[in-house]
């Protein structure tokens, strides 16, 4: 099945800097990248995502890249503010089981910290 | 419109006790699906259902739990005989059936605590 590492755990950066989250996925029929945002007490909501025809994919301050050669993807935060302080997931889908499940497969997760 | 809700937000029970929980999926979503999260860790599939039929069951962790759905809307996951290991938030998303993946909606969760 499919495995997802995500790097790194913790996350502290100043406002206004960058974050970079990394993803590595192991199944190479995975097509499809989905990030997610989860603030205390709630869902995770998602933020963007990216399926494996696409290389980058940019939505305002948050872009995300895939590498499929070396199975690994990337979010990019830019000028980030203190709202942006959550846990956030990244996963990956292999398309359909079959019986037409798109299960999603999560990494651990990066706990972000935007310090004002 | 409505998102995916969850009841209960929390639910403490003592081990060996049965509980159900509820996910309301948002109107016309056929796919819905049930995810555990264990404290600071990702979320784990558990299953999905398409319609009222579970296809796929593969990541249910033993026979003390299962899962229905009716009217291709409200379902509940029960586990029976509680153990202090399925404390974790259990979450529900839903979707839109299409030939691709697509956005899963996730619920809020419901935090279970076995003692």
């Amino acid at each position: 099945g499919e495995n997802v590492e995500q790097h790194p755990s913790t996350l502290s950066v100043q406002e206004g800097d960058s974050a970079v989250i990394k993803c590595t996925y192991s199944d190479s029929a995975s097509n499809y990248f989905p990030w997610y945002k989860q603030e205390l007490g709630k869902g995770p909501q998602l933020i963007i995502d990216i399926r494996s025809n696409v290389g980058e994919k940019k939505d305002q301050r948050i872009a995300v890249t895939l590498n499929k050669t070396a199975k690994h993807f990337s979010l990019h935060i830019t000028e980030t503010q203190p709202e942006d302080s959550a846990v956030y997931f990244c996963a990956a889908i292999t398309g359909g089981s079959g019986a037409g499940s798109y299960q999603l497969t999560f990494g651990k997760g990066t706990k972000l910290s935007v310090i004002p | 419109g409505a998102g995916v809700s969850q009841s209960p937000s929390n639910k403490v029970t003592e081990k060996g006790k049965d509980v159900e929980l509820r996910c309301d999926p948002i109107s016309g979503h056929t796919a819905l699906y049930w995810y555990r999260q264990r404290l600071g860790q990702g979320l784990e599939f558990l299953i999905y259902f398409q319609g009222n039929s579970a296809p796929d069951k593969s990541g249910l962790p033993s026979d003390r739990f299962s899962a229905e759905r009716t009217g291709e809307s409200v379902s509940t996951l029960t586990i029976q005989r509680t153990q202090q290991e399925d404390s974790a938030v259990y979450l529900c998303a839903s979707s839109l059936v299409s030939g691709g993946p697509v956005e899963q909606f996730f619920g809020p969760g419901t935090r279970l605590t076995v003692l």
